[in-house]
């Protein structure tokens, strides 16, 4: 079945640490793209890339790095800068010539 | 640039009555225009979409929506609600041509009541 798939589901991060949110797709997709979902405020953007090797900041990339050195593949690191981390984390894919955004499951992180 | 507005954070309707969640919007060129449905967490589900034609569009699990230019509006409704209908709903707009990215509303939860 092609998709997006989203590792771990649940996350731990101790202060200081860096963690790494794994995002994968199988759909062909060019496009990819990180948001940040916090209760009451929507998706925000982190990050979204339109072809291997290449990326662009979106509107909170503070405290978060990501590569594209695959097309199938765009992990997320979420630095000790980002000092609020808890939040759940979606990744999504698009395909060339077409608007529509594909979602995966989400990976929820949490601070202990 | 394109921004869009979701009117009421909470909505709740009884089973069986219409559901209406509303959605404007504000781009300066025509627009793409999205729902997405969110079940407790889980990923965005698409449940409709506007590009061209039509302007009355249907969607899954018995959603529709209406793309109205001269109210820049995109209402979706749902003519009886059903239990399994409780999620939390996104609208999203992008710029019809070459846009990279979705501007999403700040949803709004649906609750049914029995």
């Amino acid at each position: 079945d092609g998709g997006i798939t989203q590792s771990p589901k649940y996350l731990f991060r101790k202060e200081g640490q860096n963690v790494t949110l794994s995002c994968e797709q199988n759909l062909n997709h060019d496009a990819m793209y990180w948001y940040r979902q916090d209760p009451g405020q929507g998706l925000r953007l982190i990050y979204y890339s339109q072809i291997v090797n290449d990326f662009q900041k979106g509107d909170i990339a503070e405290g978060y790095s990501v590569s594209r050195e695959k097309k199938e593949s765009f992990p997320l690191t979420v630095t000790s800068a980002q000092k609020n981390p808890t939040a759940f984390y979606l990744c999504a894919s698009r395909g060339s010539w077409v608007e529509t955004q594909y979602f995966g499951p989400g990976t929820r992180l949490l601070v202990l | 640039a394109q921004s869009v507005t979701q009117l009421g954070s909470h909505v709740s309707v009884s089973e069986g009555a219409l559901v209406l969640l509303r959605c404007n919007y504000s781009s300066s060129v025509p627009p793409y225009l999205f729902w997405y449905v969110q079940y407790p967490n889980q990923g965005l589900q698409l449940l409709l979409k506007y590009t061209t034609g039509a302007t009355l569009v249907k969607g899954i699990n018995g959603f529709e929506a209406e793309f109205k230019k001269s109210e820049t509006s995109f209402h979706l409704t749902k003519p009886s609600a059903h239990m399994s209908d409780a999620a939390e709903y996104f609208c999203a707009v992008s710029a019809a041509r070459g846009a990279q990215k979705l501007v999403f509303g700040q949803g709004t939860r649906l609750t049914i009541n029995p």
